[in-house]
C-alpha cells in the first residue's frame, strides 16, 4: 500500500512565525502536491513537484514556498504564518502516467494561525 | 472558480437507501475521478472514468459521464453507516511538467447515512 505521511496532524502557530510542513512518501512516486483545503472552496493546489529539486507553482501559491531535496519528501513553508493561512493542509504524491493516474492523499495538517 | 461542482452539498439517508452525487464541469476533460474522505481525514481515490467511458461499476459504486452535458453521478448503492463522508470529483485540466495532470476537485458533496 502506497503510504503518505506528514509530520504532523494538529499545529498551532503564532503571526509571524516560519512554519515547516512536511510530507513523506515510500512508493518511488516522482509527483508531489500540496494543497489547502476550506470549507466551501474544496481542495486547491499551491505548490507540485515533479522531480527532486523541480517545483511548480499551483493555483494559489502567494506566501508558500517548497522544498524537495530527496525524492520522498516534499516540504511546504509558510515563510511569515498570517491568520489567513489557517487551514487543512492536505500532501499527495502520483506516478507520472499521463492519462490514468489517482493521487495518494496523506491524511493532512490541521494549522492554527493566532 | 470550481472546475468540478457537486450536488447536493449535502445528502441524509438511511442505511440501505442508494446515494446519488452529482458533479458539474466546466472544460474539456482526459478523465474525472471520485475521492471519498472522511471527517478530518485526507482523500482516498474510489474511481476514475475516462472521457470516452459513459459508465463505470466497482463494488457498490457506480460512475456515469455525460462529456455532453459536462457532468458525472456517483451512485452508492446499499448505503452502510461505514459510507458517512464527504465526496469529491475531481476532473483533470492539463498536463503538468514532468507527467501527470493537473486535478482540479470540487467542492464536495456531505453524504451521511443514519442507521
Amino acid at each position: 500500500d502506497v503510504k503518505v505521511t506528514q509530520s504532523s496532524r494538529y499545529l498551532v502557530k503564532r503571526t509571524g512565525e516560519k512554519v515547516f510542513l512536511e510530507c513523506v512518501q515510500d512508493m518511488d512516486h516522482e509527483n508531489m502536491f500540496w494543497y489547502r483545503q476550506d470549507p466551501g472552496l474544496g481542495l486547491r493546489l499551491i505548490y507540485f513537484s515533479y522531480d527532486v529539486k523541480m517545483k511548480e507553482k499551483g493555483d494559489i501559491p502567494e506566501g508558500y514556498s517548497v522544498s524537495r531535496e530527496k525524492k520522498e519528501r516534499f516540504s511546504l513553508i509558510l515563510e511569515s504564518a498570517s491568520t489567513n493561512q489557517t487551514s487543512m493542509y492536505l500532501c499527495a504524491s502520483s506516478l507520472p502516467r499521463v492519462s490514468t493516474y489517482e493521487q495518494y492523499f496523506g491524511p493532512g495538517t490541521r494549522l492554527t494561525v493566532t | 472558480s470550481q472546475q468540478g461542482e457537486e450536488d447536493p452539498q449535502a445528502l441524509s439517508i438511511q442505511e440501505g437507501e442508494n446515494a446519488t452525487m452529482n458533479c458539474s464541469y466546466k472544460t474539456s476533460i482526459n478523465n474525472l475521478q471520485w475521492y471519498r474522505q472522511n471527517s478530518g481525514r485526507g482523500l482516498v481515490h474510489l474511481i476514475l472514468i475516462r472521457s470516452n467511458e459513459r459508465e463505470k461499476h466497482s463494488g457498490r459504486l457506480r460512475v456515469t459521464l455525460d462529456t455532453s452535458k459536462k457532468s458525472s453521478s456517483l451512485l452508492i448503492t446499499a448505503s452502510r453507516a461505514a459510507d458517512t463522508a464527504s465526496y469529491f470529483c475531481a476532473t483533470d485540466s492539463r498536463i503538468l511538467t514532468g507527467g501527470g495532470n493537473k486535478l482540479t476537485f470540487g467542492t464536495g458533496t456531505q453524504l451521511k447515512v443514519e442507521l
